[in-house]
């Protein structure tokens, strides 16, 4: 089954800076990639996905960028504010399967 | 609408106790699922649905029974409870397993 590695598992920038979390996946066939933000006592709520036809997508201080031939995507938050501070998590799927394989977390904090 | 609402909130258990975490969902999503979360482990699933009627194993299943009767409705059932069973469990619903998942605000389950 797929595999989904996340580094870090902790990230702490200063706001205002830029943050960068990693993922890489297994499975070739996957093609579906969603971020999930998960604050203290809630459900994740997603913040962006990008399937396998696109580079990279953007949405105001939030992009996703897939390399597909290395397995591996990433998650870029800019002029970071202190509402970004909670758990991401990455995750794969692949169309018609199952279900989403998610990475094991990023807990970002942000410094005042 | 209320998006996923998961009851309870919170619940204690003895060892060999049965109980169900209920799921509910107002969006006629036809894709159900639920998914276990562990400290530094994710988010693992562990039943899902595609339709009422329809249910089928995840990631890690054992222990655990579900049912599909309603499009709203998706219980978690415990038969038999083990400490190992320890978790907060998530209950999502969404239009396909590579579409949004909404969340619902999870159910803190402690198994002594």
């Amino acid at each position: 089954g797929e595999n989904v590695e996340q580094h870090p598992s902790t990230l702490s920038v200063q706001e205002g800076d830029s943050a960068v979390i990693k993922c890489t996946y297994s499975d070739s066939a996957s093609n579906y990639f969603p971020w999930y933000k998960q604050e203290l006592g809630k459900g994740p709520q997603l913040i962006i996905d990008i399937r396998s036809n696109v580079g990279e997508k953007k949405d105001q201080r939030i992009a996703v960028t897939l390399n597909k031939t290395a397995k591996h995507f990433s998650l870029h938050i800019t002029e970071t504010q202190p509402e970004d501070s909670a758990v991401y998590f990455c995750a794969a799927s692949i169309i018609g399967a199952d279900g989403l394989t998610f990475g094991k977390g990023t807990h970002l904090i942000i410094q005042p | 609408n209320a998006g996923v609402t998961q009851t309870p909130k919170f619940q204690v258990l003895k060892t060999g106790q049965s109980m169900t975490l209920q799921c509910a969902q107002d969006m006629n999503h036809e894709y159900m699922s639920w998914y276990r979360q562990d400290p530094g482990m994710g988010l693992r699933l562990i039943h899902y649905s595609v339709g009422a009627g329809i249910t089928d194993q995840g990631e890690v299943p054992n222990g655990y029974n579900v049912s599909r009767s309603t499009t709203e409705d998706f219980p978690l059932r415990l038969l038999s409870a083990a400490p190992s069973q320890t978790s907060v469990y998530f209950c999502a619903s969404s239009w396909g397993p590579e579409e949004t998942q909404y969340f619902g605000p999870g159910t803190r389950l402690l198994v002594l």
